[in-house]
């Protein structure tokens, strides 16, 4: 069956330190989705990153990279110099490919607290 | 690009009335709509799914007749919660994607309207 876990539930870090979000997931398919998303205080699900089963290749998108790793089944997210507007809920998301069931299942979410 | 809206973001309502959400895609046209609560400090719970012109399908426990969505348009899908009761009270969010099928579509989500039923 398709799960994720974060197994994090809350980080506080204060400002510039980096922060590494994880992200484990689970499947029977080889070829599924995986997404990171951010939900500020205002509640809006802000979509960060796609990736699919295929390209493990890490991406870094200015502050924000990802490490996916297919041998371990993880998807994490790091922050680098992280600031106080980066204070969210981060939730990490799985698809699979199949037509009837291509639903996103997402982790429990990790709450970051960046302090001044 | 990929913006949805929701209205009203937030409605106060008493025990019994009838509540409608709505949820547009405002610079795509999608096929597929989803709403989903989430309640304080929790994940998000999928309710259904909306494809265009077709009737939604419901996630297991969750009453159909009690959240009635409609998905009349390529840019609209509603939400009305019927009859509502406190426990109804929650932070509901749609989200839209351009394809019908296929886990590699992206799902833009609303900014989410928060009830609260007295």
């Amino acid at each position: 069956a398709q799960k994720v876990t974060q197994a994090q539930t809350e980080i506080s870090v204060v400002e510039k330190e980096d922060v590494t979000l994880d992200c484990v997931y689970e499947t029977r398919d080889t070829t599924y989705y995986l997404f990171w998303y951010k939900q500020p205080p205002s509640g809006e699900l802000v979509f960060l990153i796609r990736r699919n089963s295929f390209d493990e290749q890490n991406e870094i998108s200015g502050r924000y990279s990802w490490n996916f790793q297919k041998s371990t089944s993880s998807f994490n997210f790091t922050i680098t110099a992280s600031q106080v507007v980066d204070s969210a809920v981060y939730f990490c998301a799985l698809s699979e490919a199949r037509g009837n069931t291509d639903k996103l299942i997402f982790g429990t979410g990790t709450r970051l607290q960046v302090f001044p | 690009g990929a913006v949805v809206s929701q209205h009203p973001s937030w409605v106060i309502c008493k025990s019994g009335t009838s509540v409608k959400i709505e949820c547009r895609s405002l610079d795509f046209q999608a096929t597929t709509m989803f709403w989903y609560r989430q309640f304080p400090k929790q994940s998000l719970m999928l309710m259904a799914t909306s494809n265009e012109g077709s009737k939604a399908t419901y996630e297991q426990g969750v009453e159909k007749d009690k959240f009635l969505i409609n998905h009349a348009s390529l840019t609209l899908s509603t939400l009305t919660v019927t009859s509502a009761h406190p426990e109804d009270s929650s932070f509901y969010i749609c989200s839209a994607r351009v394809g019908r099928t296929g886990g590699q579509e992206t799902q833009y989500f609303g900014p989410g309207t928060r009830l609260l039923v007295l």
